[in-house]
C-alpha cells in the first residue's frame, strides 16, 4: 500500500538557519503529495501541495518539489523563525477509483524546533 | 467562508460506552474524510465519504463507523468504546480530486 516516510526528530535549529525536512514515498500512480503543519492543540493546516512531477509547491516562504525520479518531496525554507516551530507531515492523497478525494497517507511527523 | 467545524471539541467518556462525532464540512466540499490521531500511531485513515457514499476505509475495527448525509454533513460513531480509542479525532474536506484537504481543530476523545 501508499506510504510515506519522514525524519522525525525533533529536529532544533536556530533562528535564521536553512531547514530541510526530507519526506519520500511510495505509491502506485500518480499521486498528489502535501505537507501540512500542525500547532499545538491545533488541527492541521495545509502548508503548501503539489499535483504532478515536478511542480514547485510553495507557502510563507516554504517550498517543496515534487520528483517522481527520486519518489521525494522535501520541504525547504531559506531562513526559518521562532514562529516555524511546529509539527510538520508530509501526506499523500492516491487515486485509487477515480473520481472524488481518497483520503491522505501521512508520515510520522517531524517536531521542528527553532531556537532564537 | 466558513471552515470545517468539528464538535464537540472534548468529550470524556467511560470504556463500554459509545460516542458520536460530529463534521460540518466547507460549503460546496462533498468529500469529508476521518483521521484518528495518537502520539504513537501518529495520524491514520479511518474512512472516506463522497457523495454520501463511503469510498474508502482504513485499518480499523467495525467499531468504527460513519455516515454523510445529502448536505455532506457526516458523523462518526464508535461503539463499546475502550482505552486505546483516546486520541484526536480530525475530519478533513475536499472539494474534489487531488484538492487540498482542510481540516477542522478535531475533537480530543478521553476514554477513562
Amino acid at each position: 500500500g501508499d506510504s510515506v516516510t519522514q525524519m522525525e526528530g525533533p529536529v532544533t535549529l536556530s533562528e535564521e538557519a536553512f531547514l530541510t525536512i526530507n519526506c519520500t514515498y511510495t505509491a502506485t500512480g500518480y499521486p498528489s503529495l502535501f505537507w501540512y503543519v500542525q500547532y499545538p492543540g491545533e488541527g492541521l493546516q495545509l502548508l503548501l501541495k503539489a499535483t504532478k512531477a515536478d511542480d514547485k509547491g510553495s507557502n510563507k516562504g516554504f517550498e517543496a518539489t515534487y520528483r517522481k525520479e527520486t519518489t521525494s518531496f522535501h520541504l525547504e525554507k531559506g531562513s526559518v523563525q521562532v514562529s516555524d516551530s511546529a509539527v510538520y507531515f508530509c501526506a499523500l492523497s492516491g487515486r485509487r477509483g477515480g473520481g472524488g478525494a481518497d483520503g491522505l497517507t501521512f508520515g510520522k511527523g517531524t517536531h521542528l524546533i527553532i531556537q532564537p | 467562508k466558513a471552515g470545517v467545524t468539528q464538535t464537540p471539541r472534548y468529550l470524556i467518556k467511560t470504556r463500554g460506552q459509545q460516542v458520536t462525532l460530529s463534521c460540518s464540512p466547507i460549503s460546496g466540499h462533498r468529500s469529508v474524510s476521518w483521521y484518528q490521531q495518537t502520539p504513537g500511531q501518529g495520524l491514520q485513515f479511518l474512512f472516506e465519504y463522497f457523495s454520501e457514499t463511503q469510498r474508502n476505509k482504513g485499518n480499523f475495527p467495525g467499531r468504527f463507523s460513519g455516515r454523510q448525509f445529502s448536505n455532506s454533513r457526516s458523523e462518526m460513531n464508535v461503539s463499546t468504546l475502550e482505552l486505546g480509542d483516546s486520541a484526536l479525532y480530525l475530519c478533513a474536506s475536499s472539494f474534489g480530486q487531488g484538492g487540498g484537504y482542510t481540516f477542522g481543530s478535531g475533537t480530543r476523545l478521553t476514554v477513562v
